[in-house]
């Protein structure tokens, strides 16, 4: 699976938008791009994942741009609540035995 | 509908004790993961199991071992623990083949002393 850089951290102010890159330049063609947060320490959850499209749902947007390089997670309006560690991953809809999650952005978002 | 329960929450063991970490799901998913998760890092993949009655190695498989009990569960077991063994484990879930989602439970926190 393809590996994935993002920043280290990154601060928001409270009813912002949040907008978190993820870069995945070696991302093969069938790999897709997913997003999980981790609040303090609780099990990671899954946001929402794409393949090349844009995708919406209640939590967040995904914007994968046309070369498929890097990708944005989108928080619309970012409340005390949504401060976690964000994962970005590329991965074959198949197994999770190959993917690699690093350390994330750690998002804070700032009253 | 619990999703993913692991027991116990909270755990500390002298060095040389053994205790399994038990991990059980109710989404009828067939493949299970066991991770690691160390202060500031992401999660390390210590052992998965794609179906009942397989299991293969991760990133970091030394020390431990797994049982995969049932379709239903999934066990990971330190024979000898050891401080570098302090960590948080968390065990996740996907359905194998299809919107490979994963569920993950709360985590156990494990300190070796």
């Amino acid at each position: 699976d393809a590996k994935t850089t993002q920043p280290t951290s990154m601060d928001c102010a409270e009813g912002r938008a949040a907008n978190l890159p993820c870069n995945h330049s070696t991302i093969s063609g069938n790999e897709y791009v997913y997003w999980y947060r981790q609040i303090h320490s609780q099990g990671p959850q899954y946001i929402i994942h794409g393949l090349k499209n844009n995708e919406t749902n209640e939590m967040a947007s995904l914007i994968i741009t046309e070369d498929r390089k890097s990708s944005t997670l989108i928080l619309p309006h970012a409340t005390l609540r949504d401060t976690a560690v964000y994962y970005c991953i590329a991965h074959r809809r198949t197994s999770y035995d190959k993917v690699i999650f690093g350390p994330g952005t750690s998002l804070s978002v700032i009253p | 509908n619990a999703g993913v329960t692991q027991t116990p929450k909270f755990q500390v063991l002298k060095t040389g004790q053994s205790m399994t970490l038990q991990c059980a799901q109710d989404m009828n998913h067939n493949s299970m993961y066991w991770y690691r998760q160390d202060p500031g890092m992401g999660l390390r993949l210590i052992y998965y199991s794609a179906s009942e009655g397989t299991t293969d190695k991760g990133e970091v498989p030394n020390g431990y071992n797994v049982s995969r009990l049932n379709k239903r569960e999934f066990s990971l077991r330190l024979e000898s623990a050891a401080p570098s063994q302090t960590s948080v484990y968390f065990c996740a879930t996907t359905e194998t083949g299809r919107n490979t989602e994963a569920f993950f439970g709360q985590g156990t926190r494990l300190t070796v002393v």
